[in-house]
């Protein structure tokens, strides 16, 4: 069974920091990779999709990219934001979910 | 507005009472799926469909049922409710291409005394 992993499972930052979100997943042979965001008590919300032919996705702030030959994804979240406090979480396909990483930036 | 809808939203029901959580969709999205989440075990897929009358199960399907009678609409059944089933349902739709975005409802806070 294909394991989505997130570490680390929570993070603090002072505000302004760089933040840098990791994915790992044990199978290489992804059909695509989504990053969301969850607000406590909310639904998710899709920051970005890279697919298995894209190197890298970015929106903004959000820049995500992915190494399928080391089975990784890595959310990039540049000069954070208190509003940028949420859980991330990232999925594989439509199917396998890590468990995500808690991010708390500090005004 | 595209968005998935779910209800109810807060539920609070006694073990072994039937229960239906309800999820609707606007985008004619052919790929619909459900997930539980858990504190720890991040989400977790219960059913999904790929179209209307196809049901698949996922990694966690026991004590659960689904139908897709219509292409919007992908009810999530709970014919004798446990304590264990005690978590947080999303329901998701995605076009059926391995290239889309999934789009999630707010989710549905069940509590199975």
């Amino acid at each position: 069974k294909q394991e989505v992993t997130q570490i680390p499972a929570a993070l603090s930052v002072p505000e302004g920091e760089n933040l840098v979100l990791n994915c790992s997943f044990t199978d290489s042979a992804i059909y695509n990779l989504q990053w969301f965001r969850q607000d406590p008590g909310k639904g998710l919300t899709s920051l970005l999709l890279i697919q298995s032919s894209q190197r890298e996705q970015t929106s903004g702030r959000l820049n995500a990219s992915l190494d399928k030959s080391s089975g990784r994804s890595t959310l990039y979240i540049a000069a954070s934001q208190p509003g940028d406090s949420a859980t991330y979480l990232c999925a594989r396909y439509k199917l396998s979910f890590g468990a995500g990483t808690t991010v708390t930036v500090r005004a | 507005e595209a968005q998935v809808t779910q209800n109810p939203r807060y539920l609070i029901t006694v073990t072994g009472k039937k229960l239906t959580v309800t999820c609707s969709q606007n985008m004619n999205h052919e790929y619909m799926s459900w997930y539980r989440q858990d504190p720890g075990l991040g989400l977790r897929q219960i059913y999904y469909s790929m179209n209307v009358e196809v049901t698949d199960k996922g990694d966690v399907p026991e004590g659960y049922k689904v139908s897709r009678k219509e292409k919007r609409n992908f009810p999530l059944i709970l014919e004798s409710p446990s304590p264990n089933q005690t978590s947080l349902y999303f329901c998701a739709s995605a076009t059926r291409g391995r290239t889309d975005t999934q789009y999630f409802g707010p989710g549905t806070r069940l509590t199975v005394l």
